[in-house]
């Protein structure tokens, strides 16, 4: 079955390092990878969608690679401040292309240390 | 724009008892979805509607959750009866529309969080 997996464990990182999450994926071809932010007690916010002949997609300071050969993506965050802490998801689109039938990874939770 | 409306937030209620969530999508947006999260996990899809069918409803268990939207607007998502492993966080989400010219973003309304005793 498609399966989803990211850190499980929680990163912590000082401020103004680099944050260097990971989604892997197994039993799939996405057309899309999406990454979401969600904190504590809200909804996800989408933050960067990559689609499969992308390799790399950036915005701001958070940067998204997609390697189809390895089933895998990075999302980075650059200059991490105290308020990039946050739980992050991935999702993929399980459907032929652009459906929005997402399946989610758990999230990795993000702590930045000021 | 006015984001995804839900209510309640928070409802506690015993087992085999009913429950009813109402969702409120951003005006305009032709797809709505239901996510259960249970604590810990990332959101599953329960059912997706494109106006007021239903595109897809795969893990919706039927016996005991069903959703409707009428008219193409607001939608509301029952659970009856309730079991213990149903208490989770349920999120409504929007999007313009789905389909292969374009990507449309999901926005998600804050969830309701159900606890079941």
């Amino acid at each position: 079955s498609q399966k989803i997996e990211q850190n499980s464990e929680a990163l912590n990182i000082q401020e103004g390092k680099t944050a260097t999450l990971t989604c892997n994926y197994t039993n799939y071809s996405p057309a899309y990878l999406q990454w979401y932010r969600q904190d504590p007690g809200r909804g996800p916010v989408f933050l960067l969608l990559i689609r499969e002949n992308e390799k790399e997609k950036r915005k701001e300071r958070l940067k998204v690679t997609f390697d189809t050969t390895l089933k895998q993506s990075l999302f980075h965050i650059t200059a991490s401040q105290p308020a990039d802490s946050a739980t992050y998801l991935c999702a993929l689109d399980r459907g032929s292309g652009n459906t929005g039938k997402l399946i989610f990874g758990q999230g990795t939770t993000l702590q930045v240390k000021p | 724009e006015a984001g995804v409306a839900q209510s309640p937030r928070y409802k506690i209620i015993e087992k085999r008892q009913s429950v009813a969530f109402w969702c409120n999508p951003i005006s305009g947006h032709a797809t709505l979805y239901w996510y259960q999260q249970i604590l810990g996990q990332g959101p599953k899809l329960l059912i997706q509607f494109q106006n007021n069918g239903v595109v897809d409803d795969s893990q919706l268990p039927k016996d005991r959750f069903s959703a409707e939207r009428l008219k193409g607007v607001d939608s509301t998502l029952k659970i009856q009866p309730a079991k213990l492993e149903d208490s989770a966080v349920y999120l409504c989400a929007s999007s313009r529309r789905t389909g292969r010219s374009s990507y449309n973003e999901q926005f998600f309304g804050p969830g309701t969080r159900l606890t079941v005793l």
